[in-house]
């Protein structure tokens, strides 16, 4: 099975920068997935990382370390349509998700 | 517009009633996956599907079984309702080829157990 944790909540300020971590214990290893989530919403994919390093995406950054069993999503110039909550999510041997609680990220003005 | 729906969008139910959640893609992906969303616990799997025909329990299985008669849909059934199967229940599907094999989301069901 799966262990993973992150952070309940962040709160930071418009055009600022914001890094969300997320570890997590594996008996199987097969990719891990950033998704973005809006309260009463459906998740959306932001990111896939397999190998280890940075993979940017515009304002969106995902970083992962195999060996350490981490990784953080970071978003830059936070805009107010990025209050969200965001799911770190770790795939199987078998392609199955694993989905941590989620990190709920308030942007203020 | 291709994608995934759900039905109903929202649903009270009496305990010991049966339910089914509906589910339908378009997109002809092999996988499909229903979770359940409860505050504090995330995104948790129920049930699955590699390919039409085939199934698999999640995480979470007890009090829930599923069907993949074709491609497009995967119906959930709840055979007997209880209280704690009150959740928001998400269907996801995907290519079920790897590598960066991202899951696209319906919209959800929102369904209360009393």
């Amino acid at each position: 099975g799966q262990n993973i944790d992150q952070p309940t909540e962040m709160t930071a300020t418009e055009g600022a920068i914001v890094q969300i971590n997320c570890t997590y214990q594996t008996s199987g290893f097969n990719g891990l997935f950033w998704y973005q989530q809006h309260a009463g919403e459906a998740p959306t994919f932001l990111s896939y990382n397999v190998l280890d390093g940075l993979e940017e995406k515009g304002r969106f950054s995902s970083f992962l370390s195999r060996s350490k069993g981490y990784s953080y999503l970071l978003l830059k110039e936070l805009q107010m349509k990025d209050s969200a909550s965001y799911l770190c999510a770790v795939r199987d041997s078998d392609y199955k998700l694993s989905f941590g609680a989620g990190t709920t990220v308030t942007v203020r003005a | 517009i291709a994608g995934i729906t759900q039905a109903p969008t929202s649903q009270i139910l009496a305990a010991g009633r049966r339910m089914t959640l509906r589910c339908t893609q378009d997109m002809r992906h092999n996988a499909m996956y229903w979770y359940r969303q409860d505050l504090g616990l995330g995104l948790r799997l129920i049930h699955y599907s590699n390919t039409a025909g085939t199934t698999g329990k999640g995480e979470v299985p007890d009090g829930y079984s599923v069907s993949r008669a074709n491609t497009d849909d995967f119906p959930l059934t709840l055979a007997s309702a209880v209280p704690s199967q009150t959740s928001v229940y998400f269907c996801a599907s995907s290519e079920g080829s790897g590598g960066g094999d991202e899951q696209f989301f319906g919209p959800g069901t929102r369904l209360t157990v009393l």
